[in-house]
């Protein structure tokens, strides 16, 4: 089936340091989110993004992220400056139109230290 | 609110007995309910869903039931499997449509299917 692909899988970040999760979505989809999940916790929504520009965002998105897609390549998260509350698994998601069918990665286990 | 409660947060059958998984929701706005398995070290992977146009919904063994009024869904496996044994989350959300599609997700439930 389609897959959405998550690169590093795990990565290891000094806090303070900036950290880039890159995602490589399904080929022919439009709509990239982003899922954080704390150990023993659920997925919570992160951002959404299409057409260039972040649809919505949560609180959990705070002003040290940001995302980009530059000419179709990986969908990235960029986290700068990391803090160590922001270790956690990080989902990349993909959709080919709004709704409703979401595709996920494998997650990125973010740890800071 | 956009609380989705899941329960049970674990589950143990024998094999060939069913499963049954409840969620609860609060956004009255939900529209969408989808259900994902995820194995260890495996993405979640979409296994059912149902839109508040139904009320059931069934894929071989597995049943998805919605009740608008009270909030509530729920997965039902019969006839389980060891390889049933995995994470279950259920989520919610407003089918945005052009706006994307933002997923409230349960705790999860890990399902443990013993032989």
């Amino acid at each position: 089936g389609p897959k959405v692909l998550q690169i590093p899988s795990h990565q290891i970040i000094d806090m303070g340091q900036m950290v880039t999760l890159n995602c490589d979505p399904v080929s022919n989809h439009l709509y990239f989110y982003w899922y954080k999940q704390i150990l023993g916790q659920q997925m919570e929504f992160l951002v959404n993004f299409y057409n260039g520009k972040v649809m919505e965002k949560s609180k959990l998105f705070k002003d040290q992220f940001s995302v980009e897609r530059p000419d179709g390549s990986y969908f990235t998260l960029k986290i700068q400056p990391t803090a160590l509350e922001d270790s956690a698994v990080y989902f990349c998601a993909s959709s080919l139109r709004g709704g409703p069918e979401v595709f996920f990665g494998k997650g990125t286990r973010l740890t800071v230290v | 609110g956009e609380q989705v409660e899941q329960l049970p947060s674990i589950l143990r059958v024998q094999e060939g007995s069913s499963a049954s998984i409840n969620c609860s929701y609060e956004d009255s706005a939900s529209n969408y309910f989808p259900w994902y398995k995820q194995e260890p070290g495996e993405n979640p992977k979409l296994i059912i869903d149902i839109r508040s146009n139904m009320e059931r919904k069934q894929i071989q063994e597995l049943i998805v039931l919605l009740d608008k009024k009270a909030k509530r869904f729920s997965l039902h496996i019969t006839d389980t499997q060891p390889g049933d044994s995995a994470m279950y989350f259920c989520a919610a959300s407003e089918d945005y449509g052009s706006s994307g599609n933002k997923l409230i997700f349960g705790i999860g439930t890990l399902l443990s299917v013993k032989p």
